[in-house]
């Protein structure tokens, strides 16, 4: 079946450091893959999204490139902000079955991010 | 910008007990799904809804749970005799007929069975 495995976290880094989070993937068919983020006492919220191989998804300095040849979609973000400290998780999606829907998201484990001033 | 709901944010029951969540997706979409996320583990799927019926339910999702849509405007997921290891932030998520439409997820509702 479908799979999802993030980097071990929790991850701390300073203002303005880099980040990068790990992603691959395991998939029988051909997914579309996002990123979710979740604010302390908040939902998921969608980060970025790809639905198809080399596509890059890109949202609030956060990018993400859908690399079919080594089944990954890493998060990197140049400069991160205390504000962007959350739980960050991957996912996909493979069609609804019967309709053009994204059907069930599997997800990752999530990562912890927590960037200090 | 349209938002899903859920209530109640948290809930607290006894084991054995009926509890029912309740979710409000957006307006104009037509797939609703429901999630858990046990503390410190994944969030997981459990089933999928569109047009009256379950479109498709995972392993955990069974006889002890159930959903539905009563009106136009709700969707609910009881479960039916609640065990200890129900205790979990549970997702309701909603998205459109679109081509490749996202999901949209509602804050959640955390239950902890005593």
């Amino acid at each position: 079946g479908d799979s999802v495995t993030q980097m071990e976290g929790p991850v701390t880094l300073s203002e303005e450091a880099c980040l990068t989070i790990n992603c691959t993937y395991t998939a029988t068919g051909y997914p579309s893959l996002f990123w979710y983020v979740q604010y302390p006492g908040e939902g998921l919220q969608l980060l970025l999204k790809a639905t198809k191989a080399d596509d890059k998804g890109s949202n609030k300095g956060f990018e993400a490139t859908y690399r079919k040849e080594t089944t990954s979609f890493h998060l990197e973000k140049g400069s991160v902000q205390v504000s962007d400290s959350a739980v960050y998780f991957c996912a996909l999606s493979d069609p609804h079955p019967g309709g053009t829907s994204y059907g069930k998201l599997t997800f990752g484990q999530g990562t912890i991010l927590t960037v200090h001033p | 910008e349209p938002e899903v709901t859920q209530t109640p944010s948290h809930q607290v029951t006894q084991m054995g007990q009926e509890v029912i969540l309740r979710c409000v997706p957006i307006s104009n979409h037509l797939y609703f799904y429901w999630y858990r996320q046990i503390l410190g583990q994944k969030v997981e799927f459990l089933v999928s809804f569109y047009n009256n019926e379950i479109s498709e339910k995972s392993e955990i999702f069974d006889d002890q749970f159930s959903v539905e849509r009563p009106d136009g405007s709700n969707f609910t997921l009881k479960i039916r005799s609640t065990k200890l290891e129900d205790s979990a932030m549970y997702f309701c998520a909603s998205s459109g007929t679109g081509t490749r439409e996202t999901q949209y997820f509602g804050p959640g509702t955390r239950l902890l069975v005593l």
